[in-house]
């Protein structure tokens, strides 16, 4: 089964500094998808950034970037320039690539991002 | 333009009773799932549906039921509720293709007690 691990539980960064949020994943599958999803206080599931396996170019979405190190299963997100409104919960999300009954969205545990002004 | 429709999003309930939490999509998404939030454990999957009268199966069922008789509707029951399943639910949906992110209600709030 796959597992998507998130080793830090809070994190913090001066406003517009630079932060990068870890996750890991486990899986024995060459074909599948991450993604980074933020959860402000709102509790709202807003999807940031995504990543397709067999591409090996780091997907970008404005001050978001990712490091995919796929043969080391890590997939970072990079904020840069923070802003007080990236304050929120951070959540890495893999998804196989197989139809049918495997096609779940796994969850890490998340990451408490809080932004110092 | 509504998306994931969780109603209610507070719920209190006391030991042993039961309800329902409604979800509808109207995104005409295959998939749809149920999740728990519980604090510093990340999104719990309770059960999925991958269409209309199939459902499956999470990670954490134990106590919930499903049915899925239209693409739009994904209701979780709660039998017999107990203080362990006081958490925040949310219901997604997302298409059958694989690289497509899922879109999520706004949670409910349940608390048992």
């Amino acid at each position: 089964a796959q597992t998507v691990t998130q080793s830090q539980p809070e994190m913090s960064v001066q406003e517009a500094e630079t932060v990068t949020l870890s996750c890991t994943y486990d899986t024995s599958e060459s074909d599948y998808y991450l993604f980074w999803y933020k959860q402000p206080p709102s509790r709202q599931m807003i999807l940031v950034i995504r990543q397709e396996a067999y591409k090996q170019q780091n997907a970008t979405e404005n001050r978001f970037s990712v490091n995919f190190q796929k043969a080391a299963k890590s997939f970072s997100l990079k904020i840069s320039d923070s802003q007080l409104g990236d304050a929120a919960m951070y959540f890495c999300a893999y998804r196989s690539a197989g139809g049918g009954a495997t096609n779940k969205l796994i969850f890490g545990t998340g990451t408490l991002l809080a932004v110092q002004p | 333009n509504a998306g994931v429709t969780q109603t209610p999003k507070f719920r209190i309930l006391k030991i042993g009773q039961s309800m329902t939490l409604q979800c509808t999509q109207d995104m005409n998404h295959n998939y749809m799932y149920w999740y728990r939030q519980d604090p510093g454990m990340g999104l719990k999957l309770i059960y999925y549906s991958v269409g209309a009268g199939i459902t499956d199966k999470g990670e954490v069922p134990n106590g919930y039921n499903v049915s899925r008789s239209t693409t739009e509707d994904f209701p979780l029951r709660l039998e017999l509720a107990a203080p362990s399943q006081t958490s925040v639910y949310f219901c997604a949906s997302s298409f059958t293709n694989r690289g497509t992110e899922a879109f999520f209600g706004q949670g409910t709030r349940l608390t048992v007690v």
